[in-house]
């Protein structure tokens, strides 16, 4: 089963423009994680940010997380072209008694930057 | 540089046979993944090693499956009597954490086909 749910699931912007994605989770995590796919390709991981951080930036990308909220933010400034994939958050939970951690990734978010 | 290589990249089979697939992690990570996803979908875990122990497998597992990793290096994925239903990306991943999943180094996955 899928514990996060990213939204929107497309996005189509002008390249320049900032894109902003969501993800929602279910139970409490130790971390949640950003990662990224071109079609066709393996996943690549773009920032991690600990239940404990509300805050975290890489370069161009900048993640928030509100516990709270059980929701998680992920915004890519001045898009470009080559931003174009699809993006994927994913929650590390803990299960099965101390030290089993799973992570469990969302159907993810589609983006697409027109240039 | 030795990423996490996975091979083949694409098989198509005919329902009914078996196929393997082989991962081989970036060196001395060890953890390694199994995923599967399919269109439009984000990764479902499968099962996971760490060094030659297999800890952890997903209900989705059926009987059907099977994966090892001998001496805790490379792996393999065997799906006997493969149905139409199997038809996905498989993607293996790796990584150093101690102790939880931390970041996952993903190969470029194998896409199956069963027909």
């Amino acid at each position: 089963s899928q514990q996060g749910e990213e939204d929107p699931q497309a996005l189509s912007i002008q390249e320049g423009e900032n894109a902003t994605m969501n993800c929602s989770y279910k139970t409490s995590i130790n971390n949640l994680q950003w990662y990224r796919q071109n079609s066709g390709r393996g996943l690549v991981h773009l920032i991690l940010i600990r239940s404990n951080e509300r805050e975290k930036h890489s370069g161009r990308l900048r993640v928030t997380l509100d516990t709270s909220k059980k929701s998680s933010s992920l915004l890519i400034t001045a898009s470009r072209a080559a931003d174009t994939a699809s993006y994927f958050c994913a929650t590390e939970i803990s299960y099965s008694g101390a030290g089993s951690y799973q992570l469990t990734f969302g159907k993810g978010t589609k983006l697409s930057v027109i240039p | 540089d030795t990423g996490v290589s996975q091979d083949p990249r694409h098989k198509i089979t005919k329902r009914g046979q078996n196929v393997t697939f082989r991962c081989d992690p970036i060196s001395e990570h060890n953890r390694l993944y199994w995923y599967r996803q399919t269109l439009g979908q984000g990764p479902e875990f499968l099962t996971y090693f760490q060094n030659e122990a297999q800890l952890e497998k997903s209900r989705l597992l059926s009987d059907r499956f099977s994966a090892e990793r001998p001496k805790g290096s490379f792996s393999t994925l065997e799906i006997q009597r493969t149905e139409q239903g199997d038809s996905a990306m498989y993607l293996c991943a790796s990584s150093s954490s101690p102790l939880n999943t931390g970041e996952l180094f993903f190969g470029e996955g194998s896409r199956l086909t069963v027909l």
